[in-house]
């Protein structure tokens, strides 16, 4: 089964880039990355989804390298309102880890 | 807008009581998954159904069990309620073309007495 890991928190500033590293060494040839945000006391929300190289939406963009061991959640140009916890998970997984929280400070 | 309800924003109930958590969406999503989240744990997978009357376990069934009798409705049942089943549990629907676009409800958060 394929195995997420990554950071457990990340601070940054309004206006920085935030990038954020999912490594999923075992991740199945045919399966996608996918990239969700939770706010508190909300239910997650779908912020992403690809499968090999860079993929971009009007919320983040995503990069997959060749190997797709790992990806790379970027969220350009931060405001406070972007604090909250950011999971990456194979589509196939289907559970989420403990996800990466986010803290935008002024 | 995708809109998925659950039952109870917050529920009480006593050791081992039978609980029923119900969830419905509106957007005839083949897909329909129960997690409970838990601090530090992040969401686990309770159970997920793809069809109607069809079930898989996920991670953590044990304890619970489900119903689909209708696509729109999907029901996790405690058969006899225990202290370590307080948690928020979140409901979520997705398509079958679709199944990684999860949308979520709004949480219950069950406190078991």
């Amino acid at each position: 089964l394929a195995k997420t890991t990554q950071p457990i928190s990340m601070d940054s500033y309004e206006g920085q880039e935030v990038n954020i590293t999912c490594s999923h060494n075992n991740i199945a040839t045919n399966d996608y990355i996918t990239w969700y945000q939770q706010f508190p006391s909300q239910g997650p929300r779908f912020i992403i989804q690809g499968y090999k190289t860079k993929v971009t939406n009007e919320v983040a963009s995503l990069f997959i390298p060749a190997d797709r061991k790992s990806s790379t959640l970027s969220l350009p140009r931060v405001s406070l309102s972007d604090t909250a916890v950011y999971y990456c998970l194979p589509v196939r997984k289907l559970s989420f880890g403990a996800g990466t929280t986010v803290t935008v400070r002024a | 807008d995708v809109k998925v309800t659950q039952s109870s924003r917050y529920l009480v109930k006593r050791t081992g009581e039978k609980v029923f958590l119900e969830c419905v969406q509106d957007m005839d999503h083949e897909n329909m998954f129960w997690y409970r989240q838990d601090p530090g744990l992040g969401l686990r997978l309770i159970y997920f159904s793809y069809d109607v009357k069809m079930k898989e376990k996920g991670d953590i069934p044990e304890g619970y069990s489900v119903s689909r009798e209708k696509k729109e409705r999907f029901s996790l049942i405690l058969e006899s309620a225990s202290t370590n089943q307080t948690s928020m549990y979140l409901c979520a629907s997705s398509s079958g073309t679709r199944l990684a676009e999860q949308y979520f409800g709004p949480g219950t958060r069950l406190t078991v007495t």
